[in-house]
């Protein structure tokens, strides 16, 4: 099964540049998939961010946007707001088993 | 609208059995994918597996094979997950979620509102 690492943490001031990295696991390296985004609020359901990489669903803030190099996928949020604040993590497809997915271990951003 | 809608919060005891349901509406529910995500207090979150309800296709996450079972009712549009006996380490909150395209499991579009689950003696 893989494993996708992200940071525990980012921090940034309001209407700073913060990325948030996702990395892949080296038993699948030189395979690419899907990367999608999920933004989790305190004390609320995951929701959508980022698809495909990037692609953004109705409604997302074009702030968000997403990128992949090689087995590494990036977010990146632009124009840092306070609302801002709140965990991300990040999904990928898994071929081990076969059709399944994983998650990232998540990332806090905190707005200073 | 495309809604999840999921059961209430429960108590319980270990070594109890308990389903917990997740009923969609606003779309036509056999034909996308409906997955279980778990959230323990403070902590990420896991995929356990997920149903294609058309079909009752399963695949299990292997960290939650044999578990939970994961089941769907097509005709009342719902989605369920079970455990037969539980531990309190199953203390947790749980999403189902639906997949955005038909017939690819990712990514998760809509999800239900979350039901906790807490296991204590």
């Amino acid at each position: 099964q893989s494993v996708l690492t992200q940071p525990p943490s980012v921090s940034g001031a309001p209407g700073q540049r913060v990325t948030i990295s996702c990395t892949r696991s080296s038993s699948h390296l030189g395979t690419t998939y899907d990367v999608h985004w999920y933004q989790q609020l305190p004390g609320r359901a995951p929701k959508l961010l980022i698809y495909g990489d990037n692609n953004r669903p109705s409604g997302v803030p074009d702030r968000f946007s997403g990128s992949t190099s090689g087995t590494s996928a990036s977010l990146a949020i632009t124009g840092l707001q306070a609302e801002d604040e709140a965990e991300y993590f990040c999904q990928s497809y898994d071929s081990s088993p076969s059709d399944s997915t994983v998650f990232g271990s998540g990332t806090k951003v905190t707005v200073l | 609208e495309v809604q999840l809608v999921q059961s209430g919060a429960e108590v319980t005891k270990p070594g109890e059995s308990l389903k917990i349901s997740c009923k969609g509406s606003g779309y036509s529910f056999p034909t996308y994918w409906i997955g279980w995500v778990r959230q323990m207090p403070g902590k990420g979150l896991e995929w356990m597996g997920i149903i294609h309800p058309g079909d009752s296709d399963i695949r299990y996450s292997p960290s939650f094979q044999g578990q939970v079972t994961i089941s769907a009712d097509k005709s009342i549009s719902a989605a369920y997950l079970q455990w037969s006996s539980l531990k309190a380490s199953d203390t947790a909150m749980y999403y189902c979620a639906r997949s955005m395209v038909e017939e690819v499991i990712t990514p998760f579009d809509c999800w239900g509102q979350g039901t906790l689950v807490t296991v204590s003696s």
